[in-house]
């Protein structure tokens, strides 16, 4: 298994509270990625992250940052987290062929 | 944008061939991939295809790419009750399809 880690694993929250997810990796790769996962609609890609201090925006990036200061961990961050931000979600990295491997999630609830 | 389209469900029985197909509308990716999701965990990856194959066969798993149709399907021999999960299609780095869910039937 790839060396990746998400905290926390479990959330729940209420509207308007500021939520940071943390996705760790071990592998030493440069490009890390943060999904959402939601029924009906797969994976929709929210940011990712090219090398440190280096993001971009996904296709759903609307309310969410992220930040990079170190190779291994990828930070995405709801500065007031809404109820349609209820999801789970996924950090992933990238292999030699643009292979995702990918961490064991978190569910967050915004009540 | 670009469009990935699965079937939504897939029930076989144990011991068949399952077959789940994806299609999709842009052609440029340079791979095309399988994951499998089971309950509560991540998307693990299965295979992949260079798109300049028409055919990868892996194991029990089998890719077909037809790139004229932008069709791509993943054919399992001997459907096992552990191969009940979510497969997705995905095209490039981060383009998914919604997932199609196997129920394999003892």
């Amino acid at each position: 298994d790839a060396g990746i880690t998400q905290s926390p694993r479990h959330k729940v929250t209420e509207t308007g509270t500021p939520v940071t997810l943390r996705c760790h990796q071990t592998e030493n790769h440069r490009y890390m990625y943060w999904y959402r996962q939601d029924p009906g609609h797969g994976l929709r890609l929210i940011h990712y992250s090219y090398g440190v201090k280096d993001t971009d925006k996904g296709e759903v990036s609307d309310g969410y940052s992220v930040s990079r200061s170190k190779t291994e961990d990828f930070l995405l961050t709801l500065e007031s987290a809404t109820s349609s931000q209820t999801s789970v979600y996924f950090c992933a990295i990238s292999g030699e062929a643009n292979e995702q491997f990918f961490g064991p999630g978190t569910r967050l609830t915004v009540l | 944008g670009e469009d990935v389209e699965q079937s939504l469900f897939l029930s076989v029985r144990e011991g068949d061939s399952s077959v789940i197909n994806c299609t999709y509308t842009d052609s440029s990716s340079t791979y095309l991939y399988w994951y499998k999701q089971e309950p509560g965990a991540g998307l693990q990856l299965l295979t992949y295809i260079f798109s300049n194959m028409d055919m990868k066969q892996d194991q029990r798993l089998t890719v077909l790419l037809n790139k004229k149709d932008k069709h791509l399907s993943l054919r399992i021999a001997d459907t096992q009750t552990g191969d009940s999960a979510i497969y997705f299609c995905a095209l490039g780095k981060y383009i998914f399809g919604t997932g199609t869910r196997l129920k394999v039937l003892a």
